[in-house]
C-alpha cells in the first residue's frame, strides 16, 4: 500500500529564517505531487505541483520554491520566511490528474 | 468567480438527522469529483468519489448534476463522529489541478 510522509509535524521559525519541508511517498512510482497551504479557518491554496522529477509548476508567486530531486520526494523551501507564511502545509499525491489525491499528515508552521 | 463554491455552514444537526451539502463548480470541463472530510487540525481524507450515476457508501450518498454543475453529499442517520468539515473537490483531467471548496462545517449534537 502507499503511504505519504511529511516532516516535521510542527515548526516554529522566526521571520527571515529559511525553511525546508520534506515530503516522501512510498509504494508507488511516478506520482503527481502537490504542495498546499491552509491558513487558519481557510481553504486549501495550491502552491506547487509536479508531474515528474525536476518538473515544477508554481501556482502562486511568492517567496516559496519547490523541488523534486527524486521521483517520490518533494521539497518546499524558502530563503526568508514572512509572517504570512504561517499555516498548515500539506503534501499530496495522486496517480494521475483524474484520480483522487491522498494527503500527508501536514506540517504546522508558525512564523514569529 | 471561484472554481468551486460551498456553503460554509456551520450545520448543527441532532444525532440521527439527515443532512445534505451542495457544492457548485464553474467549469463545465470538470471531469472528476470528490468529497473529502477534514477533522480539526488534521489532513483532508477522501470520503468518496462522485460518479456520474451517483453512488452510495453506507450512510453517505453522493450525486452529480452536470447540467446544473453541482455535486451533493447526503448523510443519513448522523453520528457524533460525523462532525467535521466536508470539502468538495473538482478536477479537470487536463492541467493536473484539483480545485477545493472552502469546506462546510458539520457539528452533530447529542
Amino acid at each position: 500500500s502507499q503511504t505519504i510522509h511529511q516532516w516535521p509535524a510542527t515548526l516554529v521559525q522566526p521571520v527571515g529564517s529559511p525553511l525546508s519541508l520534506e515530503c516522501t511517498v512510498e509504494g508507488t512510482s511516478n506520482p503527481n505531487l502537490y504542495w498546499y497551504r491552509q491558513a487558519a479557518g481557510r481553504g486549501l491554496q495550491l502552491l506547487f505541483y509536479s508531474v515528474g522529477i525536476g518538473q515544477i509548476s508554481s501556482e502562486v508567486p511568492q517567496n516559496l520554491s519547490a523541488s523534486r530531486p527524486q521521483d517520490r520526494q518533494f521539497i518546499l523551501s524558502s530563503k526568508k520566511l514572512l509572517l504570512s507564511d504561517s499555516g498548515f502545509y500539506l503534501c499530496a499525491w495522486t496517480y494521475s490528474s483524474y484520480n483522487e489525491q491522498f494527503f500527508g499528515p501536514g506540517t504546522r508552521l508558525t512564523v514569529l | 468567480r471561484k472554481e468551486v463554491e460551498q456553503d460554509p455552514g456551520p450545520f448543527n444537526v441532532p444525532e440521527g438527522a439527515t443532512v445534505a451539502f451542495n457544492c457548485t463548480y464553474s467549469n463545465s470541463a470538470s471531469q472528476s469529483f470528490f468529497w473529502y472530510r477534514q477533522d480539526c487540525r488534521k489532513e483532508p481524507k477522501l470520503l468518496m468519489s462522485v460518479y456520474s450515476s451517483g453512488n452510495e457508501d453506507g450512510r453517505f450518498t453522493a450525486q452529480l448534476n452536470r447540467a446544473s454543475q453541482y455535486i451533493s453529499l447526503l448523510i443519513r442517520d448522523s453520528k457524533l463522529s460525523d462532525s467535521a468539515t466536508y470539502l468538495c473537490v473538482v478536477n479537470m483531467r487536463t492541467g493536473n489541478q484539483f480545485y477545493f471548496g472552502t469546506g462546510t462545517s458539520l457539528t452533530v449534537i447529542p
